[in-house]
């Protein structure tokens, strides 16, 4: 079965600029997840997401972070206005239920 | 905030020995995951040990879990240089499905 997908791979901003990720789970997949993996750490989550409802999103920073999983399927990571700090890989994992979370390649995200 | 702590934080051993890395934890949980992570592959999922299992095998994998001591141990058996990768455990606890990860352990296995 293809994996998660996540596009872009790369991606480089000035601060200020707004940015957005897209994420495709694997089919049949209700829970989608996006996390944030900032170097030398485990990836923290921002967003959990149950077919299209926003389950968990305690995590995610709403005054410059949002989300939408449209349909139940594809979601959209946004971020804006970006930040230096926000600088770091940003993955998109998805799963049937409990247990083994699928995850995609992630993008590694630049704020100049 | 990551509950997951794994030790140690690097490990470098020689092809075809055994590697043990070990990850303790703060609270509950359902079960426990160890995920490996490179930059080939991504994060792959490895192996889940429910919080009612003690020790759980998977290929090279070994898994422990001592719930009374919030730890759990991961070896990998004859180890190769594609071993090489960083390896999280990660806990699930409550009712929402959520995992937390550890720092991880970055493991150098040398030809």
């Amino acid at each position: 079965e293809a994996g998660v997908v996540q596009s872009p791979r790369y991606k480089i901003i000035e601060k200020k600029q707004p940015v957005a990720f897209w994420c495709n789970p694997i089919s049949g997949h209700n829970t989608l997840y996006w996390y944030l993996q900032n170097l030398g750490q485990g990836p923290e989550l921002l967003i959990r997401y149950e077919n299209e409802e926003a389950v968990d999103d305690s995590q995610l920073p709403k005054d410059r972070f949002s989300a939408e999983r449209l349909k139940g399927v594809d979601s959209t990571l946004k971020i804006q206005p970006a930040e230096l700090g926000d600088s770091a890989v940003y993955l998109c994992a998805s799963s049937r239920m409990e247990g083994e979370q699928f995850f995609g390649p992630g993008t590694r995200l630049t704020v100049l | 905030s990551q509950q997951g702590e794994e030790d140690p934080q690097a490990l470098s051993i020689q092809e075809g020995e055994n590697a043990t890395m070990n990850c303790s934890y703060k609270t509950s949980i359902n079960n426990l995951q160890w995920y490996r992570q490179n930059s080939g592959r991504g994060l792959v999922h490895l192996i889940l040990i429910r919080s009612n299992e003690r020790e759980k095998h998977s290929g090279r994998l070994r898994v422990t879990l001592d719930t009374s001591k919030k730890s759990s141990s991961l070896l990998i058996t004859a180890s190769r240089a594609a071993d090489t990768a960083s390896y999280f455990c990660a806990t699930e606890g409550g009712s929402n499905y959520k995992l937390t990860f550890g720092k991880g352990t970055l493991l150098t296995v040398n030809p």
